[in-house]
């Protein structure tokens, strides 16, 4: 059974440092391209960023970009989102998702999500 | 703002169909697959339809997906009450060069 797990959210301050971490299992972790995707309260999915199997190739969205950091363990089955400058608006439901499709990741899906982790900016 | 564009809500008694659209352009929709993914009330997202048109093993084929051109649509044939939930339409967007979602369409079930 696949089961993706995650931890370390919590309340930080504005302009402070967060790091996500996603425990998989069920699948050969190594072979799957991962998703970070995030929900605000009461709102719609947003995709945050992409990495590949092997974690050589990192995607983000563009409110990501420049203050988020994806990065996969795939010797401990691990995906981390390194969150920094955060702002109130980055206030959300974090799903670590795995992916699944052939060719590019333009044809990707998204099969197996975890139940999430609350992230809160405020002061 | 979505790039992609779905109806806020749609809604339909037991045993009717239901239609959700998800418009969107050339660089995303109009080169990519779409898929669909259903949000029950406290829950996690899961799949729906992939590829526009392929039903994962456990979803009923009460579901179904179509794409045309640069719009995609979702079917629920048979609507039970049990369907009700938020729908949220995806691709990959070329031009942005990441993924997108639509903004959701909450399915009322009367």
């Amino acid at each position: 059974e696949v089961q993706l797990l995650e931890s370390g959210g919590g309340l930080v301050q504005p302009g402070g440092s967060l790091r996500l971490s996603c425990g998989a299992s069920g699948f050969a972790f190594s072979t799957y391209a991962m998703i970070w995707v995030r929900q605000a309260p009461g709102k719609g999915l947003e995709w945050v960023s992409l990495i590949s199997r092997s974690g050589g190739g990192t995607w983000y969205a563009d409110v990501a970009k420049g203050r988020f950091s994806v990065s996969r363990d795939n010797s401990n089955n691990t995906l981390h989102l390194r969150m920094d400058s955060l702002r109130a608006e980055d206030t959300a439901i974090y799903y670590c998702v795995k992916c699944r499709g052939s060719g590019s990741h333009s044809a990707y899906f998204f099969d197996y999500w975890g139940q999430g982790t609350l992230v809160t900016v405020s002061s | 703002q979505s790039v992609l564009t779905q109806p806020p809500s749609a809604s339909g008694t037991p045993g009717q169909r239901v239609t959700v659209s998800c418009s969107g352009s050339s660089s995303n929709i109009g080169s990519n697959p779409v898929n669909w993914y259903q949000q029950l009330p406290g829950t996690a997202p899961r799949l729906l339809i992939y590829s526009s048109d392929q039903r994962p093993s456990g979803v009923p084929d009460r579901f179904s997906g179509s794409k045309s051109g640069t719009s995609a649509s979702l079917a629920i044939f048979g609507l039970l009450s049990e369907d009700e939930a938020d729908y949220y339409c995806a691709a990959w967007d070329d031009s942005l060069n990441g993924y997108v979602f639509g903004p959701g369409t909450k399915v009322t079930v009367l």
